[in-house]
């Protein structure tokens, strides 16, 4: 079974500034998809960004990027620029490629990013 | 086009009562998929589905069952409510193997926060 592992349980950074949370995984497989999941206080949960394992370039949404690096193992999410709007739980997510990820997601325990004005 | 949607909102229930989690969507996706959010932790996958009449056990299914009768609807039942299902459950969907990309990104619907007193 996979597994996914967050190690920083919150994360405080000032407005404007860059952050980068951390997560790291555990898998045999050599295809798979990762997805960093931003939840607000709404609990709705928003896809920021995603990258597939074959790809070596790292995946860029806006001011989210990732560093991606398979061989440790690790998937971590930059937000640059940070805005007062990014305050929210963090989460990472792991997914097989097989069987389109019928399985669904395998989540880490999440960063509680907060976001000093 | 509502996307994923869930009934109630909220829910307080006493010890050994049961209750349906309605969840619903209208985006004609295959995959549909029932997690539950602890305090403090990221989501664990209950129960998925494939497609209609096609159910199987996720990661922490006791005390809990599916049904998947049309493509649209995953009720999620509790039988016999237990303080340790307290929680937030939320469902999602995905297209699956045709048709939903690559990524297969699944969509969140807003969660129904559950207390078992």
């Amino acid at each position: 079974a996979q597994t996914v592992t967050q190690s920083q349980p919150e994360m405080s950074v000032q407005e404007a500034e860059t952050v980068t949370l951390s997560c790291t995984y555990d898998t045999s497989e050599s295809d798979y998809y990762l997805f960093w999941y931003k939840q607000p206080p709404s609990r709705q949960m928003i896809l920021v960004i995603r990258q597939e394992a074959y790809k070596q370039q790292n995946a860029t949404e806006n001011r989210f990027s990732v560093n991606f690096q398979k061989a440790a193992k690790s998937f971590s999410l930059k937000i640059s620029d940070s805005q007062l709007g990014d305050a929210a739980m963090y989460f990472c997510a792991y997914r097989s490629a097989v069987g389109g990820g019928a399985d669904g997601l395998t989540f880490g325990k999440g960063t509680h990013l907060i976001i000093q004005p | 086009n509502a996307g994923v949607t869930q009934t109630p909102k909220f829910r307080i229930l006493k010890i050994g009562q049961s209750m349906t989690l309605q969840c619903a969507q209208d985006m004609n996706h295959n995959y549909m998929y029932w997690y539950r959010q602890d305090p403090g932790m990221g989501l664990k996958l209950i129960y998925y589905s494939v497609g209609a009449g096609i159910t199987d056990k996720g990661e922490v299914p006791n005390g809990y069952n599916v049904s998947r009768s049309t493509t649209e609807d995953f009720p999620l039942r509790l039988e016999l409510a237990a303080p340790s299902q307290t929680s937030v459950y939320f469902c999602a969907s995905s297209y699956g193997l045709a048709g939903g990309g690559p990524y297969n990104e699944q969509f969140f619907g807003p969660g129904t926060r559950l207390t078992v007193l």
